[in-house]
């Protein structure tokens, strides 16, 4: 089945540095990229996704680029701030008609005033 | 819309027991999802329903097991409970169609087992 590797496990960043999470991935038929955030306390939330015929996905102070060839793919946030702090999962999953995600082990994310 | 219910949201119980947990999806959503999360493994996928037919398993021993109602709501059920149950579970739902579908997460329900 499909394995998922997420690194680093923890990350500590200044306010206003940016902050990278890379994950690989093992099913070359893996097409559906989600990234979610969990705050302490609280339910996991999609932030962004990619789907694999996409390079590079942007939204505001997020981006996720996927290399498809190497199977991995990465979380890019520029310009943190103190509420980007929480634990971050990558995941890879077959579309099609059942949901079977494959979930990292999460990165924690501390954001330094 | 409401979002995903999980209830319990807390249970304590002692190995050897058995536990149910239930799951609303968010209204219209067909599709439910159920993870065991813990420290350091993440997020673990136990399976999957649609239509009152589990689509997918994880790899979980099968004391773990679940159905789906005609309503969409879903149970998980943990039978002979071992100390290494104690975890979050979370369940999520997502609408159906081609494609992939974003899945909606439940506050989870935090299972201790003593």
């Amino acid at each position: 089945g499909e394995n998922v590797e997420q690194h680093p496990s923890t990350l500590s960043v200044q306010e206003g540095d940016s902050a990278v999470i890379k994950c690989t991935y093992s099913d070359s038929a893996s097409n559906y990229f989600p990234w979610y955030k969990q705050e302490l306390g609280k339910r996991p939330q999609l932030i962004i996704d990619i789907r694999s015929n996409v390079g590079e996905k942007k939204d505001q102070r997020i981006a996720v680029t996927l290399n498809k060839t190497a199977k991995h793919f990465s979380l890019h946030i520029t310009e943190t701030q103190p509420e980007d702090s929480a634990v971050y999962f990558c995941a890879a999953s077959i579309s099609g008609g059942y949901q079977k995600v494959t979930f990292g082990t999460g990165t924690k994310l501390q954001v330094i005033p | 819309k409401a979002g995903v219910t999980q209830t319990p949201r807390y249970l304590i119980k002692t190995r050897g027991q058995q536990v149910t947990l239930s799951c609303s999806p968010i209204s219209g959503h067909r599709s439910v999802s159920w993870y065991q999360q813990t420290p350091g493994q993440g997020l673990q996928f136990l399976f999957e329903y649609f239509s009152e037919t589990q689509r997918n398993k994880g790899n979980f021993p099968g004391r773990f097991s679940g159905r789906q109602f005609s309503n969409s709501r879903s149970e998980m059920n943990v039978s002979t409970l071992e100390l290494g149950d104690s975890a979050l579970y979370l369940c999520a739902s997502s609408s159906t169609g081609t494609g992939p579908r974003e899945q909606f997460f439940g506050p989870g329900t935090r299972l201790t087992v003593l």
